[in-house]
């Protein structure tokens, strides 16, 4: 079956270091999206993928999708206590909808 | 503009009893889905309905539970009976479509005791 990886399981940050975490899998997939979940709420789309290699932002986020259909990545800049939450990537297009990751913890020490 | 929106946010209940958590979805929307977080398994996807019609259920854990969508503004996932291991943030998304980018509700966290 296909591998599926959301890296690292956790992150213990200073405010204002810039953030990383990136999402592989064994298959190819036409869609790749990022989630953020605040404590107490539902997952929240950040950023939706569609095409091999678009590079897309939203203010401090950059997302991107890789060449090879097969993994993406998420940066953060100048992170903010209130980036704090779990981040999943979401990966799909087939006859199977969306498949989430483990997510990411991303812990921000002021 | 309202999005998914889910009833009750918080359920405490003894083992036994029958569940019935709510979703309403984006109006407009065409696909459904139900998921369950644990922090050991993550997001799980239960089931997902596309027009209202039940698509892939292979994720429902077993007889116990079941969901249904009787009309495109309405679905519940029901557990009958209820376990301890049922414990867990139940949430509902909606689509435009079933790979299209899914919006989540706030969640319904189910407590078994």
């Amino acid at each position: 079956g296909q591998q599926l990886n959301q890296s690292p399981q956790s992150m213990f940050i200073q405010e204002g270091e810039d953030v990383s975490m990136n999402c592989t899998s064994s298959s190819i997939f036409n869609t790749w999206l990022w989630y953020k979940q605040d404590p107490g709420e539902g997952p929240v789309l950040l950023i939706a993928l569609y095409k091999a290699g678009e590079l897309t932002s939203n203010g401090r986020l950059t997302a991107q999708f890789g060449i090879t259909r097969k993994d993406s990545f998420l940066n953060i800049s100048a992170s903010i206590p209130s980036d704090v939450g779990i981040y999943f990537c979401a990966w799909g297009g087939g006859a199977d909808g969306l498949t989430f990751g483990k997510g990411t913890h991303l812990i921000i020490q002021p | 503009d309202a999005g998914v929106i889910q009833s009750p946010r918080h359920e405490v209940t003894e083992m036994g009893q029958e569940v019935t958590l709510r979703c309403k979805p984006i109006s407009g929307h065409n696909s459904l889905f139900w998921y369950r977080q644990t922090m050991m398994r993550g997001l799980e996807l239960l089931i997902y309905f596309n027009n209202n019609v039940p698509i892939d259920d292979s994720g429902m854990p077993e007889d116990r539970f079941s969901a249904k969508m009787p009309n495109a503004s309405f679905s519940t996932l029901k557990i009958q009976p209820s376990e301890p291991r049922d414990s867990a943030v139940y949430f509902c998304a909606s689509s435009l479509g079933y790979n299209q980018p899914q919006h989540f509700g706030d969640g319904t966290r189910l407590s078994i005791l």
